[in-house]
Formats: C-alpha cells, structure tokens, sequence
C-alpha cells in the first residue's frame, strides 16, 4: 500500500484562490519532504526541500512567498499555492524520506487553475 | 548547472523483446543514481538505486548499471510485457535526498 499520501489527487479552481496540498507519511517518520512540479512533456523539478520544524529551503526560481510549505511534524508537510494563476497549473508531487530507506513518491496532485 | 538527459523520448517494441533505457548526467560527483517508474497521472515507483560506488543492481527482469566517468547508466528491461508499459525516469541523487530528473522515456510494449 501507499506509504506517503498526497491530497487532494485532483484540484480545479479559479484564478486567484489559494489551494492547499498536503503531504503524509504514513507509516514512518520522515526526516525530509520535498516538493517537485512537472509541467506536461517535461521533466520533474525540485520547488523545495522541507525540513521539519525549519523553513523550506527553496530552488532558484521558486516564489517562496507564492509557494508556501509548512512542515510542521514528522509526518506532514503541506503545500500552499497562494493566489494561483492559470501559469500555476501543473502536476505537483511530493516525496519523502528517512534515514537509511528508500524515497517513496505520493500520488501527486494535478491542479488546473482556470 | 547539472542535466540529466534520457534517450530516447518514447520508445514502442514488440512483447518479448529486451531493451535498454539511457540516461547521460552531466557531474561525476553523483551521490546515487535512481530509476523510477511513473504510470499516467500517478506518482512515481522506485524500480532501482544505485550508490556511486556500486556498478550495477538487479531486481528481477530489470538491471540498471552505472558509469561514473562517462555519466552514464543504463536500464535493461528482459522480456518485455505489456505491463511494462510505462514512463521511465532517470534521477540523480544528491547527498540530501534531492533529485535531478530526467525527462524520461515513455514505453509502450506492444502485444
């Protein structure tokens, strides 16, 4: 089964609402999320590295005040996109890991922002 | 800045056959060298790691090697089946976790 939950799998809304993606290990702690964005026919790209209980560390690139993540326990991390605008729209995926073990992949969220 | 680049972008062979994957990254210096799976619309599926001091690793119909000092691997898939149909991505990994994607090779085996 899945070890990390991502939610919501599906988000349609307008221009101008913030939208929020949570991110959950669900049977470990997990000392690092990350969060990447895929744009269609292209490759994954890291947006931020979450530590928990420490502010992301953000890619070059990355609006951090568009782009807000908070990862307040071991086991969520969230995502907010502030004030989403159609160039938002993309496939947003988070991944998470511990010490010692394999990264595991949540199922991504697609956001279409109209 | 550090690329990773798969060849070839899609690929469709017949069921049975056996195929191999690319993937080039432009730093030596890699920290380990992953190859995923991702289905349409869905996450992605670790297939294999390898650690920068390894050369090779195995599970099951699939192997994937590494060459440090030509920034190459390679993904053998043995006796292709539809099941397999997928997109294959390359990532180098760094120290903290973070991965450089690829990307990726979209298979489509054929019955």
């Amino acid at each position: 089964g899945a070890v990390v939950s991502q939610h919501p799998s599906w988000v349609i809304c307008k221009s101008g609402t913030s939208v929020k993606i949570e991110c959950r290990s669900l049977d470990f702690q997990a000392t690092t999320m990350f969060w990447y964005r895929q744009f269609p026919k292209q490759s994954l790209m890291l947006m931020a590295t979450s530590n928990e209980g420490s502010k992301a560390t953000y890619e070059q690139g990355v609006e951090k005040d568009k782009f807000l993540i908070n990862h307040a326990s071991l086991t969520l991390s969230t995502l907010t996109v502030t004030s989403a605008h159609p160039e938002d729209s993309s496939f947003y995926i988070c991944s998470a890991i511990t010490p010692n073990q394999p990264q595991h992949f949540g199922d991504g969220t697609r956001l279409s922002i109209l | 800045k550090q690329e990773v680049t798969q060849i070839p972008a899609a690929l469709s062979v017949p069921e049975g056959e056996n195929l191999v994957l690319n993937c080039s990254f432009t730093d030596s210096a890699i920290y380990n060298l992953q190859w995923f799976r991702q289905d349409p619309g869905k996450g992605l599926t670790s297939l294999l790691l390898i650690q920068s001091s390894q050369r090779e690793q195995t599970s099951g119909r699939l192997n994937a090697s590494l060459d440090k000092s030509s920034g190459r691997s390679t993904l053998y898939i043995a006796a292709s089946q539809p099941g397999d149909s997928a997109t294959y991505l390359c990532a180098r990994g760094g120290s903290q976790g973070n991965l450089i994607f690829g990307k990726g090779t979209k298979l489509s085996v054929k019955p």
